[in-house]
């Protein structure tokens, strides 16, 4: 059975930094893109971050380039999203996904 | 970067009703183009990918079709359990700002 299971979200003030991890099970992890999307409280999905299998490639929205850095470790089965210089609008549910599965999301509350 | 259009917004209906929501890309994705259903507070669920290809376990009154630029998600006869909001996506890229089916 397939699972993503995310963590590393909760309150960080604006202008932090919070690392969300993405633990992968029941498939051949290096062989698939992983994805990060978010939702904001009451709104609908923003794409957020995008990395090959291999790790060799990465997209990132306009939104947060520059801010977030998306990496993986295959031998750990494992995806990570790295967020700095955090501001009030990336408040939101994290999902890591392979678009055919997803996690159950992560909260992450940027507030002072 | 591409810009994914859905319409409408909201759509309301009632059991039973063929129902037809549009998805735009300001420039050509090819087929790489994939549909969700969420409902509230949970993960987004995978109903059709490649534009027209019906995910496994999804219910055949799902179908998509379209390429380039222009993709229709159909529901032919409206169920209960279909009352939820509906994304397009370009792989691994942007998504539709979404299209709530609401009750009529």
């Amino acid at each position: 059975e397939v699972q993503l299971v995310e963590s590393g979200g909760g309150l960080v003030q604006p202008g932090g930094s919070l690392r969300l991890s993405c633990a992968a099970s029941g498939f051949t992890f290096s062989s698939y893109a992983m994805n990060w999307v978010r939702q904001a409280p009451g709104k609908g999905l923003e794409w957020v971050s995008a990395i090959s299998g291999g790790g060799g490639s990465t997209y990132y929205a306009d939104s947060v380039k520059g801010r977030f850095a998306i990496s993986r470790d295959n031998s750990k089965n494992t995806l990570y999203l790295q967020m700095n210089s955090l501001r009030a609008e990336d408040t939101a549910v994290y999902y890591c996904t392979t678009m055919r599965h997803w996690g159950q999301g992560t909260l992450v509350t940027v507030s002072s | 970067d591409i810009q994914m259009t859905q319409s409408p917004s909201t759509l309301s209906a009632s059991v039973g009703d063929r129902v037809t929501i549009t998805c735009r890309a300001s420039q050509s994705i090819s087929s790489w183009l994939a549909w969700y259903q969420q409902k509230p507070g949970k993960a987004p669920k995978l109903l059709i990918y490649k534009a027209s290809s019906l995910e496994g376990g999804v219910p055949s009154r799902f179908s998509g079709s379209g390429s380039g630029t222009e993709f229709t998600l159909t529901i032919s006869s409206l169920q209960p359990d279909d009352f939820a909001t509906y994304y397009c996506q370009q792989y691994n890229g942007t998504f539709g700002q979404g299209t709530k089916v609401e009750i009529k």
